[in-house]
């Protein structure tokens, strides 16, 4: 089973931020959070990974609670493109349980 | 620099066949999994493949059984086919040493008739 709970679906609207909550309560201290999304009819797609410390890359950024018991999704300025299923995943050296995901609807 | 490609796209197949599903991983990486992911589920997990033997198995009959090859490259065999086995099929890959993310393919659609 996944270590995670997402909400099963989201709104944003085009051109806001995107906040996507995961909670993780179960993290052990050498397992990472790992963020993919999945469009429709594609493999899943890599976005960030951290430990413990905020992360930021091209796409987006990973904000990791101090206790590490969540972490939250930020994309600065969605567009119509990032439409799809986001999966939190917690993992060590192990391989990936995907739960369900949310579903981030971006609207125009 | 590729990303990791799967071949066929599509496939379809009856009851009771065999099919092989391939795999090239991304440029430099070493690790290969496989993944099922069912209409409306998230990607279950099959088994990783290192240095062309199998590392790690999911909860997965022994009808899916694999292979690596020296350059990296995976199969993923399913043999005497059931309806159930309909799905897309993800291979993603990966660099062994260090926290490294999987990347993916697009994946096999298999349709079971």
């Amino acid at each position: 089973d996944a270590k995670t709970t997402q909400p099963p679906s989201m709104d944003c609207a085009e051109g806001r931020a995107a906040n996507l909550p995961c909670n993780h309560s179960t993290i052990s201290g050498n397992e990472y959070v790992y963020w993919y999304r999945q469009i429709h009819s594609q493999g899943p797609q890599y976005i960030i990974h951290g430990l413990k410390n905020n992360e930021t890359n091209e796409m987006a950024s990973l904000i990791i609670t101090e206790d590490r018991k969540s972490s939250t999704l930020i994309l600065p300025h969605a567009t119509l493109r990032d439409t799809a299923v986001y999966y939190c995943i917690v993992t060590g050296n192990t391989p990936l349980v995907f739960g369900k995901g949310t579903r981030l609807s971006v609207i125009a | 620099d590729a990303g990791v490609t799967q071949s066929p796209t599509h496939l379809i197949k009856t009851r009771g066949q065999q099919v092989t599903l391939r795999c090239s991983p991304k440029s430099g990486h070493d690790t290969v999994s496989w993944y099922q992911q069912a209409l409306g589920q998230g990607p279950q997990f099959i088994f990783q493949y290192y240095e062309e033997e199998e590392r790690q198995r999911g909860n997965f009959p022994d009808r899916f059984s694999g292979h690596q090859f020296p350059n990296y490259s995976s199969e993923l065999n399913v043999n005497a086919l059931l309806l159930g086995d309909s799905a897309l099929y993800l291979c993603a890959s990966s660099y062994l040493r260090g926290v490294q993310p999987q990347h993916f393919g697009d994946g096999t659609r298999l349709s079971i008739l």
